[in-house]
């Protein structure tokens, strides 16, 4: 079985904070996705990367930046935490075509 | 652009109701389309798809069509249980470049399953 896993399910910062959301995936897939998950929003794609060191902006890549210095791993960074950050974050991997999904930060920024 | 538009929930049933939830597309070319599932906690996971018109996507008794002429891909399930209970949402693949790919999402719907 594929696995993502993220390294938080809960996140409480500050606002201001130096965030880091940690996503690794065990199946060596090209492509990782960071999203963000709101109510009456849906999923939102922030960066993607289809390839280490590779980054692309998605929809909302506004106060965020992305890391992919290894294959496996696909970091999302908030450089300075807003209230209008705190939200579900999800990341996924995929080969082509199936996209698989961790189970999700939920980040609160006070 | 292209785009997703699924109805609206929260979707309240009984056990055992039949299950539909819309979905229509806006989208340029022939995109793949799939429904994908999240349970309370837990992240997404994939529960059908169809590739092309005329497809048919089908998963854990559920049930989609890919209908080119009306741009959509309903969701249907005969007899919902408790455990369908969980947010749905529809999204359409498109080609990113450099071989990869980028899922649009509908806002997803709520479906919750009373007894």
């Amino acid at each position: 079985d594929v696995k993502v896993t993220q390294s938080s399910r809960y996140l409480v910062k500050r606002t201001g904070e130096k965030v880091f959301l940690e996503c690794v995936q065990d199946m060596d897939h090209e492509n990782m996705f960071w999203y963000r998950q709101d109510p009456g929003l849906g999923l939102r794609l922030i960066y993607f990367s289809y390839d280490v060191k590779m980054k692309e902006k998605g929809d909302i890549p506004e106060g965020y930046s992305v890391s992919r210095e290894k294959k496996e791993r696909f970091s999302l960074i908030l450089e300075s935490a807003s209230t209008n950050q705190t939200s579900m974050y999800l990341c996924a991997s995929s080969y082509l075509y199936e996209q698989y999904f961790g189970p999700g930060t939920r980040l609160t920024v006070t | 652009g292209d785009s997703v538009t699924q109805m609206e929930g929260p979707v309240t049933l009984s056990e055992e109701a039949f299950l539909t939830i819309n979905c229509t597309y806006t989208a340029t070319g022939y995109p793949s389309l799939f429904w994908y599932v999240q349970y309370p906690g837990e992240g997404l996971q994939l529960l059908l798809k169809a590739t092309k018109a005329d497809d048919k996507g089908s998963n854990k008794g559920f049930e989609a069509t890919y209908r080119k002429e009306t741009t959509s891909f309903h969701l249907e399930k005969g007899s919902v249980q408790v455990s369908d209970s969980a947010v749905y949402f529809c999204a359409l693949r498109l080609y990113s470049g450099a071989g990869s790919y980028q899922l649009t999402f509908g806002k997803g719907t709520k479906l919750s399953v009373i007894p």
